[in-house]
């Protein structure tokens, strides 16, 4: 069973288009993170949100915690090639931050010139 | 100041082998998870160390084992491996056992054949 998952599996675009990528789950996380992944190497964080209902921006990306804490969303507007990627949503349950996070599966974007 | 680093970058094993990885933390943080990430796939928790102890541990079978060292490192040790073993082994530092955002190194590729 898939705790988190992420839509679309995969993803290509033109460069300039703009794509939202999700992550649903219907547990409850106390935080959740964004990563980014590119091949042989390991996920790079770009982003943690905590309370419910927070958006938070960097540069051209967009996340978004759902108000209930069980979702979240990555905006990208005027994609690059640079943005080819795995991205990846990880969530941590519990009262607190246990050290243990949950992975959806991916979605793998790939923005052509 | 280096991030986490992993060694080796790659490695191949014969079925029934054992294998040692190997995991420096990022300066200044004490706890270290460890994940196995299969081709096309979010990573899943192994287990996470933390004051030389593992105190969390996923779904993985008794094969896969560890080690936290006084200086915080950490190694990943798998038995009699199996050809599903293969995949990339990350390894995640945290400052704290329960908060603080996690770093990943860049992964050892093991290949079973």
């Amino acid at each position: 069973t898939q705790l988190l998952e992420q839509s679309p599996q995969f993803l290509s675009i033109q460069e300039g288009e703009n794509l939202t990528v999700y992550c649903n789950s219907s547990s409850v996380f106390s935080s959740l993170q964004w990563y980014r992944q590119e091949p042989g190497e390991g996920p790079v964080l770009l982003v943690t949100v905590v309370t419910g209902g927070e958006v938070k921006k960097l540069k051209r990306l967009t996340f978004q915690f759902g108000d209930a804490r069980k979702d979240s969303s990555l905006h990208i507007t005027a994609a690059q090639t640079g943005d080819t990627g795995l991205y990846l949503c990880a969530g941590a349950r519990g009262s607190g931050n246990t050290g243990k996070l949950i992975f959806g599966q991916g979605t793998t974007l790939q923005v052509k010139p | 100041d280096a991030g986490v680093t992993q060694s080796p970058t790659h490695l191949i094993k014969t079925r029934g082998q054992q294998v040692t990885l190997r995991c420096s933390p990022k300066s200044g943080h004490d706890t270290v998870s460890w994940y196995q990430q299969a081709l096309g796939q979010g990573p899943q928790f192994i287990f996470q160390y933390y004051e030389e102890e593992e105190r969390q541990r996923g779904n993985f079978p008794d094969r896969f084992s560890g080690h936290q060292f006084p200086n915080y490192s950490s190694e990943l040790n798998v038995n009699a491996l199996l050809l599903g073993d293969s995949a990339l082994y990350l390894c995640a530092s945290r400052k704290g056992r329960y908060w603080g955002e996690a770093f990943f190194g860049q992964g050892t590729r093991l290949t079973v054949v």
